[in-house]
This record gives C-alpha cells, sequence and structure tokens, in this order.
C-alpha cells in the first residue's frame, strides 16, 4: 500500500483529455515537488514531468501537470494510441525520508 | 546523451549476494546523486536507495536498509548496489536513474535480479 494513492486505472479516447490524480499528505506532496513518470513494464520510465508542472526539453506540451495542496494530477490532452502506458507520481517524503512512488495507473486508449 | 547501462543482475539462491552495476556517460557524474528503483513482476516502481552526488550519504527503502549497500565510483563513472541476504521479494528489474531537477531521470533497460532456490 503506497503513501500516494493513484486510480489502478484510467480510459478515454483517441483526442481526448484525461486526467491522473495523484493524492498523499503534507509530508510528501504537501512540502516537496512532485514528478510524473510514463513507463512501459521492460523499458526505462520517461519523465513527463518534473517540480509539479515542468516539462522536460523533448516532451510534447499535451501533458501537463498541477499540484495543490496534497494532490497532484497529470493530464494528457489529444489522447493518442502510444500514450498507452502505466502512469507514475513520484514525491519526497520528509517524514519517511525516503522517495515513494504511487501504485501507478493503467491508461487504456480505447 | 545520458547514457545509463545496468548490469549484474543474476538468478541468485535465498540467502545470497549480488553486486549491481550502472555505468553512467554523457554528463558529469560526480555532480549528481544517483539513485536505484525496482519493479517487481506484476508491481509498481519502488525506490530502493539514493546517494549524494558526493557519496557521503546514503538513503534506503525500509525493506532493504541493513542488507543492501550503494555506492558510487567518480573515477570510473559507476554506480553500484551490493545486496546480501537476498529474499524472494526482492526478485525485480532494477533501475538506475541520475538525479535531475531534484528528482530522477532513468536511461537504462535494467537488470533482472531473480531469488529463487
Amino acid at each position: 500500500q503506497s503513501v500516494l494513492t493513484q486510480p489502478p486505472s484510467a480510459s478515454g479516447t483517441p483526442g481526448q483529455r484525461v486526467s491522473i490524480s495523484c493524492s498523499g499528505s503534507i509530508s510528501n506532496i504537501g512540502n516537496n515537488f512532485v514528478y510524473w513518470y510514463h513507463h512501459l513494464p521492460g523499458t526505462a520510465p520517461k519523465l513527463l514531468i518534473y517540480r509539479n508542472s515542468q516539462r522536460p526539453s523533448g516532451v510534447p506540451d499535451r501533458f501537463s501537470g498541477s499540484k495543490s495542496g496534497t494532490s497532484a494530477s497529470l493530464a494528457i490532452s489529444g489522447l493518442r494510441s502510444d500514450d498507452e502506458a502505466d502512469y507514475y507520481c513520484a514525491v519526497w517524503d520528509s517524514s519517511l525520508t525516503n522517495w515513494v512512488f504511487g501504485g501507478g495507473t493503467k491508461l487504456t486508449v480505447l | 546523451e545520458v547514457q545509463l547501462l545496468e548490469s549484474g543482475g543474476d538468478l541468485v539462491q535465498p540467502g545470497g549476494s549480488l553486486r549491481l552495476s550502472c555505468a553512467a556517460s554523457g554528463f558529469t557524474f560526480s555532480n549528481h546523486a544517483m539513485c536505484w528503483v525496482r519493479q517487481a513482476p506484476g508491481k509498481g516502481l519502488e525506490w530502493v536507495s539514493s546517494i549524494t552526488a558526493d557519496g557521503r550519504h546514503a538513503y534506503y527503502a525500509d525493506s532493504v536498509r541493513g542488507r543492501f549497500t550503494i555506492s558510487r565510483d567518480s573515477s570510473w563513472n559507476i554506480l553500484y548496489l551490493e545486496m546480501s541476504s537476498l529474499r524472494a521479494d526482492d526478485t525485480a528489474l532494477y533501475y538506475c536513474a541520475k538525479e535531475y531537477n531534484s528528482g530522477w531521470s532513468f536511461g537504462g533497460q535494467g537488470t533482472l535480479v531473480t531469488v529463487s532456490s
């Protein structure tokens, strides 16, 4: 059971906008930066969002991140079939003094 | 181009030991903290351990503290994970990552550790 809660699944049709939530507490999301990753098992996780809402170079602006209080969200607009993957949030937990990942959300493009 | 190449994964018996390596290139290794993250079969990503850029401070998940040791060699640009007293639940694909804007950026395909008799 992760200290960060994500919905296990999400879905959308091509072109739609979907949002994935990540809920935590004051010791993690409430006081630290949130990071989002795209992951296909067996391959390197890809950083999509850093420091709550910043995109690394090369990540399309279809991906956006936000944070409010002890929750964060990843939004994907203009959904594409190749967006099908697992998505994880990650954050430093100041109380545990370790990094924590959310349980992951499997995105299906219908 | 940043490259991270994990190696050292193997089949090992419960209670055994293993050393993982991560060869880094394409960036100034000594300027970045590094970490290990794993994914057990059918499970999500789990942070395992991280080490500061100067190698002076290390952090561990509760599940591995006292059994795993992270270290780095900035002469050879290699990150290590010494694993001992291995258990079945350590079976996973292990990834290394470099610090990026206070978070982590991955680059390799991982190395598989299987703990089984």
